[in-house]
């Protein structure tokens, strides 16, 4: 019962430096996305999928770059990081549905850029 | 582009006050809306609205979407300091794609 499983929980990088956050889930979930969010900012969206292969930027996909190659995994990857990029990541997934569909959420990767 | 206003953006109150919480949206072939609890972790779920004028209720809280004037409401009754969070809205449009609010801050003193 793993539901969605982000890693890992807490990293610290060097300006510059490439990491990869990795997001998978077990519920068979078409949609997933990843999200930061800030002090007073909210969650704000980087990238999302509706289904393997396929791929849409959100709000704020500068410096991020996402891959859907099967249902169940969408790693986020920074390419160059930069301290604006020090946040919390959450990744999350749902059920595609035209009524809506609640969305389950990681537990969070907190990413120190210095 | 999909956008979500919450109000107030924080507030404080006593222990036993009543409080609501507001969220207006503009969005893309609007499928739902949701409301989140967060406290320091991930988001969790409280309520999805997707019908007007239908309230739903969990214990003290409940909540009510206008899809005609584009708002909802939360609302939490009798306030207990476990209530003390930050309230988000999110609402799912085209391809499910979800946006939130920036949150409410809710503060609840003894």
């Amino acid at each position: 019962n793993a539901g969605v499983t982000q890693t890992p929980k807490f990293q610290v990088l060097k300006t510059g430096q490439s990491m990869t956050l990795q997001c998978a889930q077990d519920m068979n979930h078409e949609y997933m996305s990843w999200y930061r969010q800030d002090p007073g900012m909210g969650l704000r969206l980087i990238h999302y999928s509706v289904g393997a292969g396929i791929t849409d930027q959100g709000e704020v996909p500068n410096g991020y770059n996402v891959s859907r190659s099967t249902t169940e995994d969408f790693p986020l990857r920074l390419l160059s990081a930069a301290p604006s990029q020090t946040s919390v990541y959450f990744c999350a997934s749902s059920y595609l549905s035209t009524s809506g569909n609640t969305i389950y959420f990681g537990e969070g990767s907190w990413l120190t850029v210095v | 582009e999909d956008k979500v206003v919450q109000s107030p953006l924080s507030l404080v109150v006593h222990e036993g006050d009543t409080v609501t919480l507001n969220c207006s949206y503009e969005v893309t072939n609007f499928r739902s809306l949701l409301w989140y609890k967060q406290e320091k972790k991930a988001p969790t779920f409280l309520f999805m609205l997707t019908s007007s004028g239908i309230e739903k209720k969990s214990g003290r809280l409940s909540s009510i979407l206008d899809k005609k004037e584009l708002f909802s409401i939360l609302n939490i009754t009798a306030t207990q300091t476990g209530d003390s969070a930050v309230y988000l809205c999110a609402v799912a449009g085209a391809n499910s794609k979800l946006t939130f609010g920036k949150g409410i801050t809710l503060s609840v003193r003894p």
